[in-house]
């Protein structure tokens, strides 16, 4: 399952497919980016950032790619697991501003 | 190297009354921040110690908020003549303080309920 480009607030992936997670962040000051996964009841989860200065970090099944140009920021898991089901959230940050700003979640379903 | 512990992680009261939530960081993060999260939103930035200093609060704050970091390590939330809106999940995160742009690391949060 996969909604490129746009954010969606909820996205249903089947077991063993590739999910890609948008995020558009409204600050072009920002130089820092951070992806967290948040359980129910739970705290959010750092997942994977990213700094200004790239463009792709790869994590273990994950990858995070940034767009400065169109300020766009994704997440794609491989191999979705129905572990991975939760809420995501990008965050951004400004240099020397230590506050995260977060965007809207997209909560994310794996069907078995 | 244990995670960001915060207590209680509920708690329930009535309007008008005083909470106070704790928050031990990870060791070694000199950096504490706390924030406010509700239903079907992302966490919005409350406050940030650097050390035992303050150094940013939001207009989120009001006056009946007050936080403090007494010696460095752990910090507390105070609430005082709680309302209605108040209801919320308190997350409390730190990150190290070497150099800028370091993953804030949460802890799972105080859920306040107002009555």
């Amino acid at each position: 399952g996969e909604s490129v480009g746009l954010h969606l607030p909820t996205l249903s992936v089947q077991e063993g497919d590739n999910s890609i997670i948008n995020c558009a962040y409204s600050n072009s000051a920002s130089d820092y980016f951070i992806w967290y996964k948040q359980e129910s009841g739970k705290g959010p989860q750092f997942i994977i950032d990213i700094r200004s200065n790239m463009d792709k970090r790869q994590g273990q099944r994950v990858t995070v790619l940034l767009n400065k140009t169109v300020k766009h920021l994704s997440l794609q898991i491989a191999a979705t697991q129905p572990g991975d089901s939760a809420v995501y959230f990008c965050a951004e940050n400004i240099v020397d501003d230590y506050k995260l700003s977060f965007g809207a979640g997209t909560t994310v379903t794996v069907r078995a | 190297d244990t995670g960001v512990s915060q207590d209680p992680r509920h708690k329930i009261t009535k309007r008008g009354q005083n909470v106070t939530f704790r928050c031990d960081p990870i060791s070694e993060h000199n950096r504490l921040y706390w924030y406010r999260q509700t239903l079907g939103q992302g966490p919005e930035f409350l406050t940030y110690f650097q050390n035992e200093a303050q150094l940013e609060k939001s207009r989120l704050l009001s006056d009946r908020f007050s936080a403090e970091r007494p010696k460095g390590s752990f910090s507390t939330l105070e609430i005082q003549r709680t309302e209605q809106g108040d209801s919320a999940m308190y997350l409390c995160a730190s990150s190290e303080g070497a150099v800028s742009n370091q993953p804030q690391h949460f802890g799972d949060g105080t859920r306040l309920s107002i009555l």
